[in-house]
């Protein structure tokens, strides 16, 4: 069973920075890309960032580019996303996904705010 | 960045109706379009790929087709358990864009 689990997430002040990660299971991980989506309350899906199967290719949404960083470690079939100077619009549920959008996780809740 | 519009935001329907929503592209984006169901407090679901294939598993009412550049997922007989928001993606180009989607709920 495929299974996505995030975790990293909670309360962080505007400006600072915070580390999500999603650990895979069920399936062959260095195989896939894999991406971040997120939600802000009561707002729809938005795409965050992609990276693929070995790390080589990174994409971003312009509103992240330079304060967010996806990366994994096929060894330990995790994936993650840094994030930095964090705003309060990046106030949001955050999934990640397998490449192609067959499996999620649970998502997890980062609150930007003071 | 490919635009998609999708409508409508909301749509209430009885219980037997065909339900249709759409997604149009402001680019050419071939079939790279999914089809997404969400449930309250839950995550997304694939329910469509490669804008006609219906996911493993996915109730045979539930259909994708496209005509041009709008691209349309059809419930043909509404059951409660279809209550969900409903999200489509365009995966062609970067960045990735979703629209906007369509909260459906029963009259």
């Amino acid at each position: 069973e495929v299974q996505l689990v995030e975790s990293g997430g909670g309360l962080v002040q505007p400006g600072r920075s915070m580390k999500l990660s999603c650990a895979a299971s069920g399936f062959t991980f260095s195989n896939y890309g894999m991406a971040w989506v997120r939600q802000a309350p009561t707002k729809g899906l938005e795409w965050v960032a992609t990276i693929s199967y070995d790390g080589s290719s990174t994409y971003y949404r312009d509103s992240v580019k330079g304060r967010f960083t996806i990366s994994r470690d096929n060894a330990k079939s995790t994936l993650y996303l840094q994030m930095n100077s964090l705003r309060s619009e990046d106030t949001a549920t955050y999934y990640c996904t397998r490449g192609g959008w067959p499996y999620w996780g649970q998502g997890v809740m980062v609150t930007v705010s003071s | 960045d490919i635009q998609m519009t999708q409508s409508p935001s909301s749509l209430s329907a009885s219980l037997g109706d065909r339900v249709t929503i759409t997604c149009r592209a402001s680019q050419d984006i071939g079939n790279y379009l999914t089809w997404f169901q969400q449930k309250p407090g839950k995550s997304p679901r694939r329910m469509i790929y490669g804008a006609t294939n219906l996911e493993d598993g996915v109730p045979s009412r539930f259909s994708g087709s496209r005509s041009g550049s709008d691209y349309s997922l059809t419930i043909s007989s509404l059951e409660s358990e279809d209550v969900a928001d409903y999200h489509c993606l365009q995966s062609i180009q970067y960045p990735l864009t979703f629209g906007s989607g369509t909260k459906l709920e029963i009259k």
